[in-house]
């Protein structure tokens, strides 16, 4: 079936620097999500974004972070500065509408 | 808020056997949440393995079936037989209709041949 592509699926980068997370979506869908899950932990939503802006974040989703769908392009997770407690695993998702998610690989980020 | 309650895990069954992992659920957002349970294989992405929106109905797919029961806000996972190919990590999920998916922890199912 259609998929969501992530890339990179894994990133290593020094704490204070900047990180761009690339998510390639279900062609047709509208809505896109960044879940995030720490090693030993669930995965927790972030932010979903429809129609070119955030409809919701959730605490989690810190001033650092920002997302962006530029033109019909990558959906981004842009984190600026990084900081040692953002190394978790980062999953995008598409939907059509609010029930049939789509979810990528993930990217593995590592924050040293 | 809502949250979504598994089996801890790892849960470990021999090939041919049946399988039950428990999922149960607090929604306060939503009267009627929609119910998920998603399946990550080794070295693959997070896939929809069924989903229920409507309460009392069953969902059932490549041998798996839960029903959403919500008189006790339960979605338990159950299989007859499984089979190796089954070993995976489950999750169980809510969706609060403001498309937001509340997970669980995750089951890691262990199949032995």
């Amino acid at each position: 079936g259609p998929k969501v592509l992530q890339i990179p699926s894994h990133q290593i980068i020094d704490m204070g620097q900047m990180v761009t997370l690339n998510c390639d979506p279900v062609s047709n869908h509208l809505y896109f999500y960044w879940y995030k899950q720490i090693l030993g932990q669930q995965m927790e939503f972030l932010v979903n974004f429809y129609n070119g802006k955030v409809m919701e974040k959730s605490k989690l989703f810190k001033d650092q972070f920002s997302v962006e769908r530029p033109d019909g392009s990558y959906f981004t997770l842009k984190i600026q500065p990084t900081a040692l407690e953002d190394s978790a695993v980062y999953f995008c998702a598409s939907s059509l509408a609010n029930s049939d998610y789509t979810f990528g690989s993930g990217t593995r980020l590592l924050v040293i | 808020g809502d949250s979504v309650t598994q089996t801890e895990g790892p849960v470990t069954v021999s090939e041919s056997e049946s399988l039950i992992i428990n999922c149960t659920y607090s929604a306060t957002s939503i009267a009627y949440p929609n119910l998920f349970w998603y399946v990550r294989y080794p070295g693959e992405g997070l896939q929809l393995l069924l989903k229920v929106i409507t309460a009392g109905q069953k969902g059932s797919s490549r041998g798996f079936e839960a029903t959403y029961n919500k008189e006790t806000t339960s979605f338990h996972l159950q299989k007859a037989s499984v089979q190796e190919s089954d070993s995976a990590v489950y999750y169980c999920a809510l969706g609060d209709g403001n498309n937001r998916i509340f997970f669980g922890d995750g089951t890691q199912l262990v199949v032995k041949p």
